[in-house]
């Protein structure tokens, strides 16, 4: 089983939907969680951060942490077309290093 | 916000020569510093980790003595690919985590690096 997993994509919504990005992890002590988004030959930059169980919601986006089920969501509000990258989520397991998973490459559509 | 520069951004060198790739923070202060490598289409994979003052850490697969990482101090990382080949071929990131404990990470901004 690979450390952190993410849904296969690629992905592809129209405009102004959601779209919905899935992750599970292996490690039960993992603390942080992370999503990044990363355009073509760029490096990724942070979305956003959980650490706790719920939602957290940052302007149209949402992240869901559910730690009993090793879960971990993102959701996109009102998608653009810039929105259209690979997201890559990220777990920090002891606070000493990131694991990241394959990524799920989103297209929205005009 | 914190910012770390990663220099060069892409580099083409002949196979068996080496390269070195530069991570500095420029407004923090890092004690700890990573290296991923991301082969395309693919996800973002950990070579090492490297401690201030101390030796690097690296995962297993990774060969030391091909990637040579030097953390001399609390702003600067080095990453050196000796005796490059084509196979070596890929995009190089560094990642760098805030001191004091935060879960704070920020990225450089990559190397490409083409072995021909």
């Amino acid at each position: 089983q690979k450390e952190v997993e993410q849904n296969s994509g690629p992905l592809s919504v129209p405009e102004g939907a959601i779209a919905s990005l899935n992750c599970t992890y292996s490690d039960r002590g993992s603390q942080s969680f992370f999503w990044y988004r990363q355009y073509s030959g760029k490096s990724p930059e942070l979305i956003m951060s959980i650490y706790s169980n719920g939602d957290k919601e940052d302007g149209r986006f949402t992240a869901q942490l559910n730690k009993a089920s090793q879960y971990v969501s993102l959701l996109i509000r009102d998608s653009q077309p810039s929105d259209s990258a690979t997201y890559l989520c990220a777990v920090n397991r002891n606070n000493n290093d990131m694991r990241f998973g394959a990524g799920t490459r989103l297209t929205v559509k005009p | 916000g914190a910012v770390v520069s990663q220099h060069p951004s892409w580099v083409i060198c002949k196979s068996g020569t080496s390269v070195k790739i530069e991570c500095r923070s420029l407004d923090f202060q890092a004690t700890t510093m990573f290296w991923y490598r991301q082969f395309p289409k693919q996800s973002l994979m950990l070579m090492a980790t490297s401690n201030e003052g101390s030796k690097a850490t690296y995962e297993q697969g990774v060969e030391k003595d091909k990637f040579l990482i030097n953390h001399a101090s609390l702003t600067l990382s080095t990453l050196t690919v000796t005796s490059a080949h084509p196979e070596d071929s890929s995009f190089y990131i560094c990642s760098a985590r805030l001191v004091g404990g935060s879960y704070g990470y920020t990225f450089g901004s990559g190397t490409r690096l083409t072995v021909v």
